[in-house]
């Protein structure tokens, strides 16, 4: 499977803990987004990288949260001190950002992995 | 449409029938919007994009149909089958041009009475 792919799928954690999740984009793409995702919402943006480099955070992604992508390939998204809030769908989406071309801005996302905190 | 909470706009259509999904846009500066579907448990799968500079777009089975001067978008889906059974968002560049991340709107759940 080519596709992005996150894990874990599910994780169930109590309120103050931490988690992690991975994500590994299309391998050839440069851009990796993170999105939030609500029973009855739409997917909301927290943030995106192309290659290694973090472009934008969203006002959404708190202190408690942070994100990488060291080697410009597969990314974390780290919640520390969870809250009962933060139990939503965690999706990961890549696409590929070609310079002095439109790219069609079609996101690729993985299934996600959802979130539950007690 | 817009929704409140839980309650996502439905729309229910008999198979084989048309299905019409609207979208409410907010930046007229937007010059690009894209439709995707998203089934229970799953990611959201791109189904068709449109650029500004056109009114109309078709796919296989779909059409985006788009009105910039009430800034709406729509999506119509020819003869619909239960595997069209899924949330449907409309989404737009946060920074009005296409290579800026994506904002989603509420979405829309289409079932498919067989």
């Amino acid at each position: 499977d080519t596709g992005v792919s996150q894990d874990p799928r599910h994780k169930i954690t109590k309120r103050g803990q931490n988690v992690t999740f991975r994500c590994d984009p299309i391998s050839e793409h440069n851009r990796l987004y993170w999105y939030r995702q609500t029973l009855g919402q739409g997917p909301e943006f927290l943030t995106y990288f192309q290659n290694e480099a973090q472009l934008e955070k969203s006002r959404l992604l708190s202190d408690r949260f942070s994100a990488e992508r060291p080697k410009g390939s597969f990314s974390t998204l780290e919640i520390q001190r969870t809250e009962q809030g933060d139990s939503a769908m965690y999706l990961c989406a890549s696409s590929l950002a070609v310079l002095k071309l439109l790219n069609t801005g079609e996101l690729f996302f993985g299934e996600g992995s959802r979130l539950t905190v007690l | 449409g817009e929704s409140v909470g839980l309650h996502l706009p439905t729309l229910s259509v008999q198979e084989g029938d048309n299905s019409i999904i609207n979208c409410a846009y907010s930046n007229s500066a937007s010059d690009y919007f894209i439709w995707y579907k998203q089934e229970s448990g799953k990611g959201p799968q791109f189904i068709i994009d449109i650029r500004s500079n056109m009114d109309k777009r078709q796919g296989q089975r779909v059409t985006v149909l788009l009105n910039k001067t009430v800034k709406h978008l729509s999506l119509q889906i020819a003869a619909t089958q239960p595997g069209d059974s899924a949330v449907y968002f409309c989404a737009e560049p946060k920074g009005g041009s296409g290579n800026t991340p994506l904002v989603f709107g509420k979405g829309t759940r289409l079932s498919v009475i067989a």
